[in-house]
């Protein structure tokens, strides 16, 4: 069975320091995976994905996730953090058995410190 | 402009009583998907549909129950035997295949009376 195990549920990072945010993926086939973030009482919009073209993968607003199957992670990170950043960012593997479920980790909540 | 609508923002249930939440949405995809999400668990999957007609159970459906008449229109009823319904109900759609993206709405607070 597939799952998703994000480390931390909350992680503070200075404003210009750098944002690492970890994601380990169980999965017995290649996966394919995705980080989200979550503004307040807002939805999920997604930041990147993964799907096997790149092992690095550049998304949104500076963000970008490397895809490292020896060590089964997907960890996202950006150099300089913003204030702006500060959001609730899920992890989520996509179900290759053919039902295309998603299963999504149990978040971290990022806060930036001016 | 094309996207997912949920409404209403905010419910308020009384005990023993069944409510509906809407989602609906004009992006003409075929699969939608109902989650529910409580603090420091992340999103739990309730049911989903591919297609018209059809949905299958997800993770926690029990006390739940939905429909799909319309491709543009994916209603989740929680009924009165759903016994912990505090929660944030997200609505999300997407083409469906394995790597693509999901689109979701913006949420519905449910509260208890």
């Amino acid at each position: 069975a597939q799952s998703v195990t994000q480390l931390g549920s909350h992680v503070s990072v200075s404003e210009g320091a750098l944002v690492l945010l970890r994601c380990n993926y169980s999965s017995s086939v290649p996966p394919y995976l995705f980080w989200y973030v979550q503004y307040p009482n807002q939805g999920l919009q997604l930041l990147l994905k993964y799907t096997s073209a790149a092992t690095l993968v550049k998304g949104i607003n500076g963000f970008e996730a490397e895809f490292k199957k020896s060590e089964t992670s997907f960890h996202l990170t950006k150099p300089s953090a913003h204030m702006s950043d500060a959001a609730e960012y899920f992890c989520a593997v996509s179900s290759t058995s053919g039902t295309y479920k998603y299963i999504f980790g149990t978040g971290t909540r990022l806060k930036v410190l001016a | 402009d094309g996207g997912i609508t949920q409404s209403p923002k905010y419910l308020f249930r009384k005990e023993g009583q069944n409510v509906t939440l809407s989602c609906e949405q004009n992006l003409n995809h075929d699969a939608m998907y109902w989650y529910r999400q409580d603090p420091g668990q992340g999103l739990r999957l309730i049911y989903y549909s591919q297609i018209v007609n059809d949905f299958q159970k997800g993770d926690i459906a029990e006390g739940y129950s939905v429909s799909r008449e319309k491709k543009e229109s994916f209603p989740l009823t929680v009924t009165s035997a759903q016994k912990n319904p505090t929660a944030f109900y997200l609505c999300a759609s997407n083409i469906a295949g394995a790597n693509e993206k999901l689109f979701f709405g913006s949420g519905t607070q449910l509260s208890v009376l």
